[in-house]
């Protein structure tokens, strides 16, 4: 079965500091991609970033990049240069391809990290 | 361009009451999720859908649950009779088949939901 797992409950970083949010996944299957979300205290989900698991570089945007290692299945986030509105809960999520070609799939969650950015 | 829209945003009822969440896609995405949140579960599909075709309804909890989209622009999550433990925030998100897993979806702002 698939799993996402998010070991660190919760987190803090002193502002303009970088801070890595830990992720490991669990899947058989060769074809899948990963992705974090930030939810901030109003409850909305914000897309920050994915990795599709044939990609040879790890993704960025911005002060979000994610150090995936497929060999130990991880896909760790890292913020750089912290600022106070960071302070979220934050989700790596996978999604799988389906039996039947291109249908999709639905994300697979992790349990989220509490980030609290410290001034 | 306006994102998922998801209506209403808050919803308080009594045990028993029937209660219908709406959801909106973005145009022109053709695959459609409803996710629940809670403390104890986290974040949980509940079914979803493709080109309005029911895909995967695994996670719906029970008969009370149901689940409709009648057209690409519109689909209704059903709650009758409604529990105290369906209290959670219901969230609806849209993306576009094409591109297999790696295309991002696109959440909704959530109905918040309460069954006293």
């Amino acid at each position: 079965a698939q799993k996402i797992t998010q070991t660190q409950p919760g987190m803090f970083v002193q502002e303009k500091e970088a801070v890595t949010l830990d992720c490991t996944y669990d899947t058989s299957d060769p074809s899948y991609g990963l992705f974090w979300y930030k939810q901030p205290s109003s409850g909305e989900m914000i897309f920050l970033i994915y990795q599709g698991s044939y990609d040879q570089q790890n993704a960025t945007e911005g002060r979000y990049s994610l150090n995936f290692q497929k060999a130990r299945k991880s896909a760790n986030l890292v913020i750089s240069a912290s600022q106070l509105g960071d302070s979220a809960m934050y989700f790596c999520a996978m999604r799988e391809r389906t039996r039947v070609y291109n249908q999709g799939g639905k994300l697979i969650f992790g349990q989220g990290t509490e980030l609290s950015v410290k001034p | 361009d306006a994102g998922v829209i998801q209506s209403p945003r808050h919803e308080v009822t009594e045990m028993g009451q029937e209660v219908t969440l709406r959801c909106k896609p973005i145009s022109g995405h053709n695959s459609l999720f409803w996710y629940r949140q809670t403390m104890m579960r986290g974040l949980e599909l509940l079914i979803y859908f493709n080109n309005n075709v029911p895909i995967d309804d695994s996670g719906m909890p029970e008969d009370r649950f149901s689940a409709k989209m009648p057209n690409a622009s519109f689909s209704t999550l059903k709650i009758q009779p409604s529990e105290p433990r369906d209290s959670a925030v219901y969230f609806c998100a849209s993306t576009h088949i094409a591109g297999g897993p790696y295309n991002e979806q696109f959440f909704g702002p959530g109905t918040r939901l309460t069954v006293l």
